[in-house]
């Protein structure tokens, strides 16, 4: 079936540090891949998608890249802001299991960043 | 971008009550809407997709006399936890697709803020 492991947080960092957290799937055929953000108090965000291999999303500084040699999504960033800390999710796009209707997310566990100034 | 929304945000009922939640798209209209249950430091899990004008569809595991959906309108799903049990509790999240695309294309889900459910 369809999965998506993502490391296990909390990560903390400094502000301006590098950041990255891995994400892998398991799909069958060809599934669009996103990160969703979760802000303290607020509803998830989408904050970055790719829908084909090699496809780069990127958004606010963030990026990652469909990989399907080794089915990652990793999500990076150059230099991360305390504004950044948040909840983030992996997830991937599978078809629903209503004959024609619109696609489900599959999450992964969630990393939590804290960002200290 | 899209807007939905959630009501109640937070609500604190006695064992054995019934208490509906509702997922309103705010700008757009979702003929489908997808209700998820979140456990503290764990992901969400879908519990089910709910669709306009027919009856939702369930994901294995999930009690379907339990938890009622009803797609009463293009903007509006409602979640009801029937004769709700401390192990009930939970944050329930609904998101939904801002267009319906046919294939294998994804829709953009904006996901509602959130109701935490407490059974006492």
């Amino acid at each position: 079936g369809n999965s998506v492991t993502q490391m296990e947080g909390p990560v903390t960092l400094s502000e301006e540090a590098f950041l990255t957290i891995n994400c892998t799937y398991t799909a069958t055929g060809y599934p669009s891949l996103f990160w969703y953000v979760q802000y303290p108090g607020e509803g998830l965000q989408l904050l970055l998608k790719a829908t084909k291999a090699d496809d780069k999303g990127s958004n606010k500084g963030f990026e990652a890249t469909y990989r399907k040699e080794t089915t990652s999504f990793h999500l990076e960033k150059g230099s991360v802001q305390v504004s950044d800390s948040a909840v983030y999710f992996c997830a991937l796009s599978a078809p629903a299991s209503n004959q024609g209707g619109s696609e489900k997310l599959v999450f992964g566990k969630g990393t939590k960043l804290t960002v200290n100034p | 971008g899209a807007v939905v929304s959630q009501h109640p945000s937070r609500v604190i009922c006695k064992s054995g009550t019934s208490v509906k939640i509702e997922c309103r798209s705010l700008d757009f209209q979702a003929t489908t809407m997808f209700w998820y249950r979140q456990f503290p430091k764990q992901s969400l899990m879908l519990m089910a997709t709910s669709n306009e004008g027919s009856k939702a569809t369930y994901e294995q595991g999930v009690e379907k006399d339990k938890f009622l959906i009803n797609h009463a309108s293009l903007t509006l799903s409602t979640l009801t936890v029937t004769s709700a049990h401390p192990e009930d509790s939970s944050f329930y999240i609904c998101s939904a697709p801002e267009a319906y695309k046919t294939g294998y294309d994804t829709d953009t889900q904006y996901f509602g803020p959130g109701t935490r459910l407490t059974v006492l």
